[in-house]
């Protein structure tokens, strides 16, 4: 079993949908990040929380640390939020965080 | 803006070649990784380095070694390449004295290995 799950793997929308995809993590963290990667493989960093939520435009993220569950939201999605989208579990360390990954969640929406 | 430059996007190497691959940037930041993601597996860290001069191994470094000569640039090596490291290498950094600060990605470099 992964220390970090995420889900769903793939996720088809219409544009103007709500989007949720979810992640769950068995490592004690101090952090939890999410993160964008659209095709041709740059990578984003979109969030990173330890409590509640947060939210940029039209993106939400929250986090339950005693449930180990993290959630990021699309609101009124639109086909530029097409991506793959990650999720990874940070502890804080002195000499530096090491993330644990998730798989990713591919997201497209359509017009 | 944190800027992390790779040296190349796409690289196609012959099997028992040593390859670099170079990673830059311009943030002054202490720690730099180098992940390779595969389908399926995720990203996957390989080294990380914390200071100049300072690596540790990642969770698959066999293959692989790395250099921090300079503050700003964190280089892969690959000493012997073989078709199993076929993959997307990605550079990150950050900086350890901002609490928990965010990662910053390069763009990546498509390696292939024939």
């Amino acid at each position: 079993k992964n220390e970090v799950e995420q889900s769903p793997q793939n996720l088809t929308a219409q544009e103007g949908e709500f989007i949720t995809i979810n992640c769950s993590y068995s490592v004690g963290i101090s952090a939890l990040h999410w993160l964008q990667q659209h095709p041709g493989g740059g990578i984003v960093s979109l969030f990173m929380l330890s409590s509640g939520k947060k939210k940029h435009g039209r993106l939400i993220a929250t986090i339950n640390i005693q449930e180990k569950h993290s959630s990021l939201h699309i609101t009124a999605s639109h086909p530029r939020d097409s991506a793959v989208y990650i999720c990874a579990a940070g502890k804080f360390e002195t000499s530096g965080s090491r993330l644990t990954f998730g798989e990713g969640t591919q997201l497209t929406v359509n017009p | 803006d944190v800027k992390v430059t790779q040296s190349s996007r796409y690289l196609v190497k012959r099997t028992g070649e040593k390859v670099f691959l170079e990673c830059v940037q311009d943030m002054d930041h202490e720690n730099m990784f180098w992940y390779r993601q595969d389908p399926g597996l995720g990203l996957r860290l390989i080294y990380f380095s914390y200071d100049v001069k300072m690596k540790e191994k990642g969770d698959i470094p066999e293959g692989y070694s790395v250099s921090r000569e300079k503050k700003e640039r964190f280089s892969l090596i690959l000493e012997s390449a073989s078709t199993n490291q076929t993959s997307m290498y990605l550079c990150a950094s950050r900086s350890p004295f901002l609490g928990a600060s965010p990662l910053h990605f390069g763009n990546g470099t498509r390696l292939t290995v024939t």
